[in-house]
């Protein structure tokens, strides 16, 4: 069973920023927040992941909070090529992905 | 980055037929691969992990001589599905890992459709 909640979807105006969120209230200690996305007919494309702190690299900015019980994808200027379905998952490092549902993310011009 | 590659892209085969889907990690060695399917409309299903030189280890209500998985080499990985019928027709998705870093890296997809 997926172990985060994530809204079904979403909307983002080309240019602002887009936030998403994921619930993982059962997180333990040991467990790694991680985010990819997939759009339509390909492969998962990873983004970013973090254990505790806030993290940001070239594509992404991920926020995780203090109790880590959820945490926050920022795209900081979605483009219409960001429109894909966003997973938010938590393992341990090791271990297999199990997706969620995900969150349908339209950016729209 | 690291890069997986599938085979083929896309295939259309007859009912009762087999088909073989090849998974390639290009540039790095992959110790464990992982296959999943999707239906359309739907997430992403792990079907079954495998470790180089031994059996794969499937998910529940995955039937595992149905679904074939090769893992012979550190970069190479096959899906065969026997018998294929039209309710088996899918998105299938491999996943490689390597020992190191513990990171999945993707493939693009193999899109099987079953006639």
């Amino acid at each position: 069973d997926a172990k985060t909640t994530q809204p079904p979807s979403m909307d983002c105006a080309e240019g602002r920023a887009a936030n998403l969120p994921c619930n993982h209230s059962t997180i333990s200690g040991n467990e790694y927040v991680y985010w990819y996305r997939q759009i339509h007919s390909q492969g998962p494309q990873y983004i970013i992941h973090g254990l505790k702190n806030n993290e940001t690299n070239e594509m992404a900015s991920l926020i995780i909070t203090e109790d880590r019980k959820s945490s926050t994808l920022i795209l900081p200027h979605a483009t219409l090529r960001d429109t894909a379905v966003y997973y938010c998952i938590v393992r341990e490092s090791g271990n297999k992905l199990v997706f969620g549902a995900g969150t349908i993310l339209r950016v729209k011009s | 980055g690291a890069v997986v590659s599938q085979h083929p892209s896309r295939v259309i085969c007859k009912s009762g037929t087999s088909v073989k889907i090849e998974c390639r990690s290009l540039d790095f060695q992959a110790t464990t691969m992982f296959w999943y399917r999707q239906f359309p409309k739907q997430s992403l299903m792990l079907m079954a992990t495998s470790n180089e030189g031994s059996k794969a280890t499937y998910e529940q209500g995955v039937e595992k001589d149905k679904f074939l998985i090769n893992h012979a080499s550190l970069t190479l990985s096959t899906l065969t599905v026997t018998s294929a019928h039209p309710e088996d027709s899918s998105f299938y998705i491999c996943s490689a890992r390597t020992a190191v870093s513990y990171e999945q890296y993707f493939g693009p997809g193999t899109r099987l459709t079953v006639t």
